[in-house]
């Protein structure tokens, strides 16, 4: 399947402070890329949608101002969690679809911890 | 809302048995049908996808669809330890590319 990247792997940070996670598409090119959350024994969520060189769509009850995505180019998406605090500790996992069918492959996830 | 339910268990099936895990989705809508397996700490990883009514078989997985009872299952032959994990269950709809909508997993446990 198709190869999606995703970094850093883990992060700890301090409260009020801003993480940047990328995410890569390998070997294919992605217009579309999705971001996810997962909170312990909890489902994946949907953040939003990343769109190449247009504004991210989010999902109900996410704050835009506060998880910044941008994407910039067809392989790489980037989700900024800015004025960080201990209830955005989460698990964060970015998509890219490929092959249609609505097949996504996902990045490896980012457990961020916010202290 | 679109839901997709599953049970979340556990599910323990011994060694070498067939683990069955189901889903249920409410949205008549839906196009596609995967199943994930989910480490404890690791991202989903694909086992099967299916668009169409009845079953496909991928090697010791087979998933079965049935779009008019609104329910799509996987089923694991000759389950292994290794199989343990958590099953997610995801739906895509016709107007959402590749944005899907998750179930909240089944928990399985194989037993040596």
């Amino acid at each position: 399947g198709a190869v999606v990247s995703q970094h850093p792997s883990r992060v700890i940070c301090k409260s009020g402070t801003s993480v940047k996670i990328e995410c890569r598409s390998l070997d294919f090119q992605a217009t579309t890329m999705f971001w996810y959350r997962q909170f312990p024994k909890q489902s994946l969520m949907l953040m939003a949608t990343s769109n190449e060189g247009s504004k991210a769509t989010y999902e109900q009850g996410v704050e835009k101002d506060k998880f910044l995505i941008n994407h910039a180019s067809l392989t790489l998406s980037t989700l900024t969690v800015t004025s960080a605090h201990p209830e955005d500790s989460s698990f964060y996992i970015c998509s890219a679809g490929s092959g249609g069918g609505g097949l996504a492959f996902f990045g490896q996830g980012t457990r961020l911890t916010v202290v | 809302q679109k839901e997709v339910e599953q049970n979340s268990g556990p599910l323990s099936v011994p060694e070498g048995a067939i683990a069955s895990l189901n889903c249920t989705y409410s949205d008549r809508g839906s196009q596609s049908f995967f199943w994930y397996r989910q480490y404890s700490g690791k991202s989903p990883e694909l086992i099967m996808f299916i668009y169409s009514n009845g079953d496909k078989e991928d090697g010791r997985f087979t998933a079965q669809l049935n779009k008019a009872s609104q329910y799509v299952s996987l089923l694991i032959r000759d389950s292994q330890p290794s199989d343990s994990a958590t099953y997610l269950c995801a739906v895509s709809y016709s107007n959402s590319g590749y944005a899907l909508n998750f179930g909240k997993g089944t928990s399985l446990l194989v037993t040596p």
